[in-house]
């Protein structure tokens, strides 16, 4: 079946990185996302990685998979106030089927 | 704004009224989603159309939910006999049709806050 669990929490102080963890368990995943939504505000694509690529930079994020293990990993690097947001986790099979999203992550920045 | 739209933002009803949702994609887009959002959730998918054709539905779509997208643009959520369990976020998305990318992002609306007393 589908599911995506990432864990509910994270602190982090301001300036540092930030690693928000992910597993899912659909090895049919085709891609693989992260979202991101602010209170008030709708739901944010933040980026988003191809099964079959390791990596994927953008600015100050960077998404590792390891499709082996069905992990995914979003870091943030120098975290600041206006990343406290709540970020999901989340996969489709195909480019424009639906999306499985995760529980989210709720991440607090610490001053 | 040329972004999805949801209306109404908020809705409060008494158990077993009938509600209405709407929503209006991007222009163009010939796909739109349907999610329910409950507290402490992530979205969890209810339906989609391909224009006015609904090609899925999620189990949780009981049979008092029903969505129509009768012209392929806007799209309606009703509930019949509205329980408390219904009270969630209900959101929608819309996509444009796949180009040479290969994929396409599903752009998300604002949700309709449902709560039923």
């Amino acid at each position: 079946g589908e599911d995506v669990e990432q864990s509910l929490f994270l602190s982090v102080r301001e300036g540092d990185s930030s690693v928000i963890n992910c597993t899912y368990t659909d090895s049919s995943s085709t891609y693989l996302y992260w979202y991101k939504q602010e209170p008030g505000a709708g739901l944010q694509l933040l980026t988003y990685i191809f099964s079959n690529m390791d990596m994927k930079q953008d600015q100050r994020l960077t998404v590792l998979l390891n499709k082996k293990d069905k992990h995914l990993s979003l870091r943030i690097a120098d975290t600041q106030t206006g990343d406290s947001a709540i970020y999901f986790c989340a996969e489709s099979i195909r480019a424009d089927d639906k999306i499985i999203f995760g529980k989210g992550t709720r991440l607090h920045i610490l001053p | 704004d040329t972004g999805v739209s949801q209306n109404p933002r908020h809705k409060i009803t008494k158990r077993g009224q009938n509600v209405t949702f709407r929503c209006d994609p991007i222009s163009e887009h010939n796909r739109l989603y349907w999610y329910r959002q409950t507290l402490g959730q992530g979205p969890e998918f209810l339906t989609y159309f391909q224009n006015e054709a609904q090609l899925e539905k999620s189990r949780l779509l009981s049979d008092r939910f029903s969505a129509e997208r009768p012209k392929g643009s806007f799209s309606t959520l009703e509930i019949q006999r509205t329980e408390q369990g219904d009270s969630a976020m209900y959101l929608c998305a819309s996509s444009s049709p796949l180009g040479t990318s290969g994929h396409n992002e599903q752009f998300f609306g604002p949700g309709t806050r449902l709560t039923v007393l």
